[in-house]
């Protein structure tokens, strides 16, 4: 069980297009998720707190106008990275927890890696 | 907010040895301290975690122990083997609200056949 869905696996863009990428709980409900951006060889850096059926929740430093988060559902929510840049190429992961758990352990997704160029 | 810190950045032991990561937090609230193993280009996977109404934590090779009042805690890896080879993350969470994970900067371990 756990089982969190991401997509694409990989994308590359050009520069000043907007790409989308989906997290899904595919055998649990999550009514959070939460997106990390990765850096090569770096650590899991939170991008934002995704709510279901309401406004995410950004970190500081993490423009909301350019990282659209979406979670419209208990097992979907999306990032769309808006007008992208080359400084925006990096890993992109989800990850959530099945709302029905007492425990805190979260599922990461398999992660989206964004090239823009 | 919750700051938290990872020692050793690389780590390399002689398979068999024993390999031990460190993590110190800032945020007394945090009651919640879960480890995570990442290989190359993979998602991160939950090896261990550990709440803070427990001081140790044991799963086969691998052992979690938390000073609450120092406010560290550190992941113990007995009998090192090469498919332990990943980086470790730690990571501290308070429990409340959303649940945030808040990750400390990784440990590249090398296990030498």
């Amino acid at each position: 069980g756990a089982v969190v869905s991401q997509h694409p696996s990989w994308v590359i863009c050009k520069s000043g297009t907007s790409v989308k990428i989906e997290c899904r709980s595919l055998d649990f409900q999550a009514t959070t998720m939460f997106w990390y951006r990765q850096f090569p060889k770096q650590s899991l850096m939170l991008m934002a707190t995704s709510n279901e059926g309401s406004k995410a929740t950004y970190e500081q430093g993490v423009e909301k106008d350019k990282f659209l988060i979406n979670h419209a559902s208990l097992t979907l929510s999306t990032l769309t990275v808006t007008s992208a840049h080359p400084e925006d190429s990096s890993f992109y992961i989800c990850s959530a927890r099945d709302s029905s758990r007492t425990d805190y352990g979260y599922t990461f997704g398999s992660g989206t890696r964004l090239t823009v160029v | 907010g919750e700051n938290v810190e990872q020692h050793p950045s690389t780590l390399s032991v002689q398979e068999g040895d024993s390999a031990v990561i460190k993590c110190t937090y800032s945020d007394s609230a945090s009651n919640y301290f879960p480890w995570y193993k990442q290989e190359l280009g993979k998602r991160p996977q939950l090896i261990i975690d550990i709440r803070s109404n427990v001081g140790e934590k044991k799963d086969q090779r691998i052992a979690v122990t938390l000073n609450k009042t120092a406010k560290h805690f550190s992941l113990h890896i007995t009998e090192t083997q090469p498919e332990d080879s990943a980086v470790y993350f730690c990571a501290a969470s308070n429990g409340e609200g959303t649940y945030k994970y808040i990750f400390g900067t990784g440990t590249r371990l090398k296990v030498l056949a």
